[in-house]
């Protein structure tokens, strides 16, 4: 069964004081890997998604990166407008079906 | 252009009651999936349409719910006999597997169940 963990739960961060959130899975025949960020009351809005080990991806101040069974999102200097509740997320291995299986989410606060 | 729209965005009934809840993703995308998120819990998988087929209910949580496509386009979601542990964000999302694997979200619909 897949299965998806994030950590920490709960991140608080001065504004630029950079850290990283971890996302570890298992999962046969890795199909990709989704990073999504989720502000209070809106549905999940896409940042990146990573297909093999050794990739990374960039998007302001946000670089994901990818491993064999995990993947980190590395937030630089971050800003209060960075904070929200990041989820991952990895889709089912069989046929056309992508359905995602997520993890739980670490909820970062910046504070100014 | 226009991402996934849900409607209605906050659904407040008692329990017993049937409440349908509305998906229009976004024009061309072949795929639309139903979440549900409650409080404490992740995102959890529900349904996967392909077109208007639905090849995958295995997250649907009991026979009281059931979900239909039509014309590869609009879906509902229907919540019969509604109980309290129904109570949950229902979102959906859109792609076009499987070259274009990414799930889109919509905003999410707020049942609460009373």
């Amino acid at each position: 069964e897949d299965q998806v963990t994030q950590s920490p739960e709960a991140l608080r961060l001065q504004e630029g004081e950079s850290s990283s959130l971890n996302c570890s899975y298992t999962v046969s025949g890795l199909r990709g890997l989704f990073w999504y960020r989720q502000d209070p009351g809106k549905g999940p809005e896409f940042l990146f998604t990573l297909y093999s080990a050794g990739e990374e991806k960039e998007k302001e101040r946000l670089k994901a990166t990818l491993t064999k069974k995990e993947s980190f999102l590395h937030i630089t200097a971050p800003k209060p407008e960075d904070s929200a509740t990041y989820l991952c997320a990895v889709p089912y291995s069989g046929g056309s079906n992508y359905k995602l299986t997520f993890g739980k989410g670490t909820l970062l606060t910046v504070n100014p | 252009g226009a991402g996934v729209s849900q409607s209605p965005s906050n659904k407040v009934t008692e329990k017993g009651k049937d409440v349908e809840l509305r998906c229009d993703p976004i024009s061309g995308h072949t795929a639309l999936y139903w979440y549900r998120q409650s409080l404490g819990q992740g995102l959890e998988f529900l349904i996967y349409f392909q077109g208007n087929s639905a090849p995958d209910k295995s997250g649907l949580p009991s026979d009281r719910f059931s979900a239909e496509r039509t014309g590869g386009s609009v879906s509902t979601l229907t919540i019969q006999r509604t109980q309290q542990e129904d109570s949950a964000v229902y979102l959906c999302a859109s792609g076009s597997p499987p070259g274009g694997d990414t799930q889109y979200f919509g905003p999410g619909t707020r049942l609460t169940v009373l």
